[in-house]
């Protein structure tokens, strides 16, 4: 089985402008996660969505924002970046359901806000 | 308010002996606990995982036991290996939630030769 993939792998933007970033879960699997990791903060949740709605969210502002499609495809958008936005983003997968299941990480997205 | 607390940053040990790294959860409503390996610029890789109606679970060289009384969970690596080398993360999910995880700071094992 194919792994996730998440594109781009590497992002530069200036302050104010907005990206998009994207993440094809594991063949199968509903559910899509999205993290973003930093040296201060650590793994952070950002939200979930499973079925093409979001099921969990973290404590993250409205700047922040995702989808997921029907083939379980999601993106996730940040608009009016900041340079504090700079960080490792990662989505994960899963079933989705069932108890405690497990997350399937992809390699990430290095975001770099200038 | 850090939920997840990984208390050691880092930890060395020699190749062939046993890796012990522990974790700590304050929040009683997580349920389900796992481990996470990761290297850099890679997303961590899932190694073993535990819920709350056991008290260890086993895979290979990778043990984990969990204390729900003291709210403590450690992961044993026996023996130890150069290639274990990398960063550990503890995280834990509870009931409704598991695909939300908290995530502890990370602890770094270095396998020395």
């Amino acid at each position: 089985k194919a792994g996730v993939t998440q594109t781009p792998r590497y992002l530069i933007k200036t302050r104010g402008q907005q990206v998009t970033l994207s993440c094809s879960p594991i063949s199968g699997h509903r559910s899509v996660s999205w993290y973003q990791q930093t040296p201060g903060q650590g793994l952070q949740f950002l939200f979930e969505y499973f079925s093409e709605t979001q099921r969990n969210k973290g404590n993250f502002p409205g700047r922040f924002s995702g989808r997921q499609f029907s083939n379980s495809r999601s993106e996730m958008n940040v608009s009016t970046l900041e340079l504090g936005d700079s960080a490792l983003y990662l989505c994960a997968s899963s079933s989705g359901t069932g108890w405690g299941n497990e997350q399937f990480f992809g390699p990430g997205t290095r975001l770099t806000v200038l | 308010d850090q939920q997840v607390k990984q208390n050691s940053p880092s930890l060395s040990v020699q190749e062939g002996r046993i890796s012990i790294l522990n974790c700590d959860y304050t929040n009683s409503m997580f349920d389900y606990f796992l481990w996470y390996k990761k290297y850099p610029a890679e997303g961590p890789t899932f190694l073993i995982s535990i819920s709350s109606i056991k008290d260890k679970n086993e895979d290979g060289r990778f043990t984990v036991f969990l204390n729900k009384s003291a709210k403590h969970l450690s992961l044993h690596i026996v023996p130890s290996q150069p290639g274990d080398s990398a960063v550990y993360f503890c995280a834990a999910s509870g009931t409704g939630t598991a695909s939300k995880l908290t995530f502890g700071t990370g602890t770094r094992l270095q396998v020395t030769l």
